[in-house]
């Protein structure tokens, strides 16, 4: 089962930074937060992941609490091909490196 | 090569034929994951491979799949004798090492999408 909770859908105006919150309230301390997304019906694309400090690259920031139990994804400037399904996903070595996907938030960018 | 290439992109199947499915994973990359896309947004893991070897097959259904990732071949997923609820999209990503490592980033292909009639 997933071990995150996502809301369900979002709406971001084009250009404006583009906030998706993540519970994870059980993770433990060897688990990763991953983030990745499906444009459409394309594959999954990785976006960023971390442990405990908060990450940035050039897509997106990783924002996590101190106590790890919820994380927040930065898209800074959302365009219209940002549209897609984002999945926070929390793993570590103790699930053999597989990705649990849970039902992820839809995000709308609209212009 | 650079990218996870699966083939074929469309599959149909009439219902009780087999249907096998190819993934050649991204050259230097040791894990292949295999995930099975029914409605959107609903992701079920089925297997992955450390270079030959099985390495988590507890999202593999009992009877009729069966995967093999031999050296110098694509790694293949095949259904014996199809059912209709075997329509999907099936996706393949591999890493250089399992999610959950600091640097396990997983490369997903195109998918495969099965159709079952």
């Amino acid at each position: 089962d997933a071990k995150t909770t996502q809301p369900p859908s979002m709406d971001c105006a084009e250009g404006r930074a583009a906030n998706l919150p993540c519970n994870h309230s059980t993770i433990s301390g060897n688990e990763y937060v991953y983030w990745y997304r499906q444009i459409h019906s394309q594959g999954p694309q990785y976006i960023i992941h971390g442990l405990k400090n908060n990450e940035t690259n050039e897509m997106a920031s990783l924002i996590i609490t101190e106590d790890r139990k919820s994380s927040t994804l930065i898209l800074p400037h959302a365009t219209l091909r940002d549209t897609a399904v984002y999945y926070c996903i929390v793993t570590g070595s103790s699930n053999t490196g597989k990705l649990i996907f849970g039902q992820g938030t839809t995000l709308q960018v609209k212009p | 090569g650079e990218e996870v290439a699966q083939t074929p992109k469309h599959l149909v199947r009439g219902e009780g034929q087999k249907a096998k499915l190819y993934c050649a994973p991204i050259k230097g990359h040791s894990y292949v994951f295999w995930y099975q896309q029914v409605l959107k947004n609903e992701f079920k893991f089925l297997i992955s491979f450390q270079n030959e070897n099985v390495f988590d097959e507890t999202g593999m259904p009992k009877e009729r799949f069966s995967a093999k990732c031999l050296p110098n071949s694509p790694c293949s997923l095949e259904i014996q004798a199809t059912k209709l609820e075997d329509s999907a999209v099936y996706f393949c990503a591999s890493s250089q090492l399992p999610a959950g490592e600091n640097t396990g980033e997983l490369f997903f292909g195109e998918g495969s999408r099965l159709t079952v009639l």
